[in-house]
């Protein structure tokens, strides 16, 4: 069945280097990708929507700069943590939308640790 | 732009006993409804997805409930048990594709 994975699940880095997370859709085509953050005992907030071949289109707050996302290919969104500090560290969620359903999928998760 | 509440925020109920999730969402021109469950440190699965033309859905031991005019939406549990143990979150699209989520009920079912 339809599945989104994401990778790395957990990871620790050291503040001031970049980390990149990668969210795949399995089986099926997504035109559309979700990033969203949640920090701990609070609800996701969606940082950026991620459409296949364009830019993604970041919420308001949310520093572009920082938080680089490609999605160059219909199953693969990339979110890259640049420059990252102990305040970025958070649980980073991704969905992914069937292009052909338009159902939308959840990735697992992934723990990032600035250190 | 749309804002979602969860009540209560956290709820711990003895096994065995039915149980009733809130959600209401301010405005009331949305197109579904989804409920889903997070356990901790996990991503998000699917329980149930209410269309805006339905009143209720129903999944096994879960029944879901939306009354778009009042703004509102229930998850109701039905004899629960430990496994049933996570947090809650509904959560409405606004526009086409974005989902705005409620702060998510943690519910706690003791054995």
């Amino acid at each position: 069945g339809a599945v989104v994975s994401q990778h790395p699940s957990w990871v620790i880095c050291k503040s001031g280097t970049s980390v990149k997370i990668e969210c795949r859709s399995l089986d099926f085509q997504a035109t559309t990708m979700f990033w969203y953050r949640q920090f701990p005992k609070q609800s996701l907030m969606l940082m950026a929507t991620s459409n296949e071949g364009s830019k993604a289109t970041y919420e308001q707050g949310v520093e572009k700069d920082k938080f680089l996302i490609n999605h160059a290919s219909l199953t693969l969104s990339t979110l890259t943590v640049t420059s990252a500090h102990p305040e970025d560290s958070s649980f980073y969620i991704c969905s992914a939308q069937d292009r052909v359903g338009n159902t939308i999928y959840f990735g697992e998760g992934s723990w990032l640790t600035v250190v | 732009k749309q804002e979602v509440t969860q009540i209560p925020a956290a709820l711990s109920v003895p096994e065995g006993e039915n149980l009733v999730l809130n959600c209401s969402f301010t405005d009331s021109a949305i197109y579904n409804l989804q409920w889903f469950r997070q356990d901790p440190g996990k991503g998000l699965t699917s329980l149930l997805l209410i269309q805006s033309s339905q009143r209720e859905q129903t999944s096994g031991r879960l029944n879901a409930s939306l009354d778009k005019s009042s703004g509102r939406s229930t998850l109701y549990i039905a004899a629960s048990q430990p496994g049933d143990s996570a947090t809650y979150l509904c959560a409405v699209p606004q526009g086409a594709q974005k989902l705005v989520f409620g702060q998510g009920t943690r519910l706690t079912i003791n054995p």
